[in-house]
């Protein structure tokens, strides 16, 4: 069956631009999460979605990070005013559930490589 | 503060040889262990998880809570095990399934 689709896979813009990052899960999947991936880095945690509620926004950077998930399926993560600092490979994985057990194995993305100049 | 620690960036053997890729943790609960594999041009997947208890692919970690360790080992490593290995948590407290990644090891595996 299909897996986690990240679209665009690759996304150039400049400093100072807005940029919208797109997930779609594996069906069915009702946690959703978003991670970055910096050079060099292991990924590291931005937001996490339970259906269509953002139920931890605890590893957003700061105010111009903001990501929804309106239906409960695809998530759109959002970057406003984009920095240099924010380049990165960005990640999303589903999951069927968040508590512990075999159903709560992540299935990641392929990612989005971001370059801002 | 929850911290998944990888101490070696690069990790090279040959063919044959034993493979054990550390991971220490600091995590004042009781977390879940991870290992997350990348395979050159492929996507992040799972290996194995210490609540599992299998081998997966010859590989096998456990988890010790006393050394909060959880290396990942297999005795004779082949090519295609050539990789990039994260480690990772997810806390057990107030859990969100989040997971706390390490800064990963190259593994490298000449013939």
């Amino acid at each position: 069956g299909a897996g986690v689709s990240q679209t665009p896979s690759n996304k150039v813009t400049e400093k100072g631009k807005y940029v919208e990052l797109r997930c779609d899960p594996i069906s069915g999947h009702t946690a959703l999460y978003w991670y970055r991936q910096s050079l060099g880095q292991g990924p590291e945690f931005l937001i996490y979605f339970q259906g269509t509620g953002a139920a931890d926004d605890s590893g957003l950077p700061n105010d111009r990070f903001f990501a929804v998930r309106p239906e409960g399926s695809v998530s759109t993560l959002k970057i406003q005013r984009t920095e240099r600092g924010d380049s990165a490979v960005y990640l999303c994985a589903s999951s069927l559930t968040r508590t512990s057990g075999r159903n709560n194995e992540q299935f990641f993305g392929p990612g989005t490589r971001l370059t801002v100049l | 503060a929850q911290r998944v620690t990888q101490p070696e960036k690069l990790l090279s053997v040959f063919k044959g040889a034993p493979v054990e890729l550390k991971c220490n943790y600091s995590y004042s609960g009781s977390p879940e262990l991870f290992w997350y594999v990348q395979y050159s041009r492929q996507r992040l997947q799972l290996l194995l998880r210490h609540i599992s208890r299998e081998s997966i692919k010859g590989f096998t970690a456990d988890l010790n809570k006393g050394e909060t360790s959880f290396h990942l080992k297999k005795p004779f490593a082949q090519e295609e095990d050539s990789a990039m290995y994260y480690c990772a948590l997810s806390g057990s407290s107030g859990n969100t399934g989040k997971l706390i990644f390490g800064q990963g090891t190259t593994l490298q595996v000449k013939p």
